[in-house]
């Protein structure tokens, strides 16, 4: 089973204030990298689906990075607002067929 | 458009009793996922579906049976309960064969066991 670290576990951020975290996969037989915006009592949310290296993906202040030669990618919240107070989860599968494996997840929290 | 959808939402068991739990999605998804959240350990997977008829083992199988008669249905059964299954589970469905598609979660059903 492959295993997929985000780092950091939780993060305090003040309103408007940019940030960014990591999730670090095995790059060898890489396939796909997902990142999920999940909210408390709701279900996880898909933000982007990545699969070449170089890779950027963007969703209004949301954007992410891949890099799959050194297994990694980062998300950056730009300008961060209260309502993007969530986990972030990320996951990878290195086959089309096989499951994704997910990290534990970034918390975070925009103090107005 | 209703997605997946999981019932029941929530359910309080005591310790030996069997249940199952219903995932069902109007999607026409070939891929169907139980997973089971834990305070710190993010999503684990319990058994997946690639088609209809066929189900596999996922990370933490042990405790629970799935069964994937109609393609639209993945059910989730729990034998014999034990206060180590008290979780929230969450259902996934996802389409064959398109690499840039996510999964799609259900809302979860939260289960204690007592």
């Amino acid at each position: 089973i492959l295993n997929v670290e985000q780092s950091p576990q939780s993060l305090h951020v003040q309103e408007g204030d940019s940030t960014n975290f990591t999730c670090s996969f095995p790059s060898s037989n890489f396939y796909a990298l997902h990142w999920y915006r999940w909210e408390t009592a709701k279900s996880p949310e898909a933000l982007f689906v990545m699969t070449l290296n170089g890779d950027e993906k963007k969703k209004g202040r949301i954007s992410a990075t891949l890099n799959t030669k050194e297994g990694y990618s980062y998300l950056y919240i730009k300008g961060s607002q209260p309502e993007d107070s969530a986990t972030y989860l990320c996951a990878s599968r290195n086959s089309g067929n096989t499951p994704l494996v997910f990290g534990k997840g970034t918390r975070l929290s925009v103090i107005a | 458009n209703a997605g997946v959808t999981q019932t029941p939402k929530f359910r309080v068991l005591k310790t030996g009793q069997s249940m199952t739990l219903l995932c069902a999605q109007d999607m026409n998804h070939e891929y169907m996922y139980w997973y089971r959240q834990d305070p710190g350990m993010g999503l684990r997977l319990i058994h997946y579906s690639v088609g209809e008829g066929t189900t596999a083992k996922g990370e933490v199988p042990d405790g629970y049976n799935v069964s994937r008669l109609k393609k639209q249905n993945f059910l989730l059964g729990l034998e014999s309960a034990a206060p180590s299954q008290t979780s929230v589970y969450f259902c996934a469905s996802k389409t064959h064969g398109q690499v840039l598609q996510p999964q799609h979660f259900g809302d979860g059903t939260r289960l204690s066991i007592l």
